[in-house]
């Protein structure tokens, strides 16, 4: 069965750093392109990044654009999330979500992990 | 950015009833949208992608239909695991968006 696990959340200063993970299994890895999202407390989901199967390419969103980097090591099966100048609005659950696609265009996040919740707070 | 807007955002429903989610795109997105459920502490759960297909494992009680602008998310008879938060996504273009969400609650 597929799984993806994160972990790594916890709680931060403003201003701090935090590295995330998500160990995945059950499939294989390198041939999927693979997604962070996250969702601040009683908001929705929000798409934060992504990285192609070599991870040779990356993509994020505006609001995280040079602060975050997304990376993976096909060799351990785990896709992470740096974050570095934590702001209190990147308070959320964040979800990494594998990517799967029918067209080049009609894609979907067909597996999610639990979640790892990231708390910034002096 | 193409924007998703869902509506209603909160619909208030029984056991039994027929019960429709509206998702508007800003843009043209083809067939390209994809339906999440969420139940609170959980992650969302794939139910439908490119409008209309139901992921392996979700009931026939939910269908997708649309395309363009404006689709649609049916539940042709809301069981008492259905009650939760729905969200259609787009991955036409970049960045991917979600709409923002339509809670389904107990009448």
């Amino acid at each position: 069965e597929v799984q993806l696990v994160e972990s790594g959340g916890g709680l931060v200063k403003p201003g701090g750093s935090l590295r995330l993970s998500c160990a995945a299994s059950a499939f294989t890895f390198r041939s999927y392109w693979m997604h962070w999202v996250r969702q601040a407390p009683g908001e929705g989901l929000v798409w934060v990044s992504r990285i192609n199967g070599d991870g040779s390419d990356t993509r994020y969103a505006d609001s995280v654009m040079g602060r975050f980097t997304i990376s993976r090591d096909n060799a351990k099966n785990t896709l992470y999330l740096q974050m570095n100048s934590l702001r209190a609005e990147d308070a959320a659950v964040y979800y990494c979500a594998r990517e799967h696609c029918t067209t080049s265009t009609s894609c979907y996040f067909d597996y999610w992990g639990q979640g790892t919740l990231v708390t910034v707070s002096s | 950015d193409i924007q998703l807007t869902q509506s209603p955002s909160f619909l208030s429903a029984s056991v039994g009833d027929r019960v429709t989610i509206t998702c508007r795109a800003s843009q043209g997105i083809s067939s390209d949208l994809a339906w999440y459920q969420q139940k609170p502490g959980k992650a969302p759960k794939l139910l439908i992608y490119a409008t209309s297909t139901l992921q392996s494992g979700v009931p026939s009680r939910f269908s997708g239909t649309g395309s363009g602008t404006e689709f649609t998310l049916t539940i042709s008879s809301l069981q008492p695991e259905d009650f939760a938060t729905y969200y259609c996504q787009q991955l036409n273009s970049y960045p991917p968006t979600f709409g923002q969400g339509t809670k389904v609650d107990i009448k």
